[in-house]
């Protein structure tokens, strides 16, 4: 079985420029979960969906980032305009019903110069 | 005060010896905790789950929850170099918080 896909794995850009991340979640599953991940403050939630619906954002740091869930197999994480400070590892994570168990993405690594 | 909080070690053990971990959290409406283990450049992955007080064995594993203390800890029995990483704890009291990391090597 295909677990939680995205891309791009890299990803290196320069201040001010959009960036858009991508994440295809594990079929079935309706709960969709975005995460950053630094040394300095280490895993935190940015935003869930359940059923495509936005449920919490209060962990999307600024207007620069916004979310989608289009349809069930399907989000994004846009960052625009870019900072250096946004550079990070970002994960998707999924779970379907009532299980508590998230399986992660491999990650994007955001460099942005 | 962070929600989940844990030694940010490092944690350094023989091989074959007992790892232990630790972790508080602050809301004692959370319900549900999880131990992940996450490889250097890889993404987190679930290893134990535990939701009610004592102990829940899994291998060479054992989670440990005292909602009364409100700790969670983890018990990695017979370490391998294998099992060198960070290891994130994680409570449930609304969405899945995270805590800061263990990071444990085990030497040979």
């Amino acid at each position: 079985d295909a677990g939680v896909i995205q891309s791009p794995r890299h990803e290196v850009t320069e201040m001010g420029q959009e960036v858009t991340l991508r994440c295809k979640p594990i079929s079935g599953h309706n709960s969709l979960f975005w995460y950053r991940q630094t040394m300095m403050r280490g895993l935190e939630l940015l935003i869930y969906f359940n059923n495509n619906v936005p449920i919490d954002d209060s962990g999307m740091p600024e207007d620069r980032f916004s979310a989608k869930m289009p349809n069930a197999s399907f989000s994004t994480l846009k960052i625009q305009p870019s900072e250096p400070r946004d550079s990070a590892v970002y994960f998707c994570a999924s779970t379907g019903g009532s299980a508590d168990t998230q399986y992660f993405g491999p990650g994007t690594r955001l460099t942005v110069l | 005060q962070k929600e989940v909080e844990q030694n940010s070690g490092p944690l350094s053990v023989p091989e074959g010896a007992i790892a232990s971990l630790n972790c508080t959290y602050s809301d004692r409406g959370s319900q549900s905790f999880f131990w992940y283990r996450q490889y250097s450049g890889k993404s987190p992955e679930l290893i134990m789950s535990i939701y009610s007080n004592g102990d829940k064995e899994d291998g060479r594993f054992t989670a440990q929850l005292n909602k009364a203390s409100q700790y969670v800890s983890l018990l990695i029995r017979d370490s391998q170099p294998s099992d060198s990483a960070t290891y994130l704890c994680a409570g449930r009291p609304r969405q899945l918080t995270f805590g800061s990391g263990t990071q444990l090597t085990v030497l040979p």
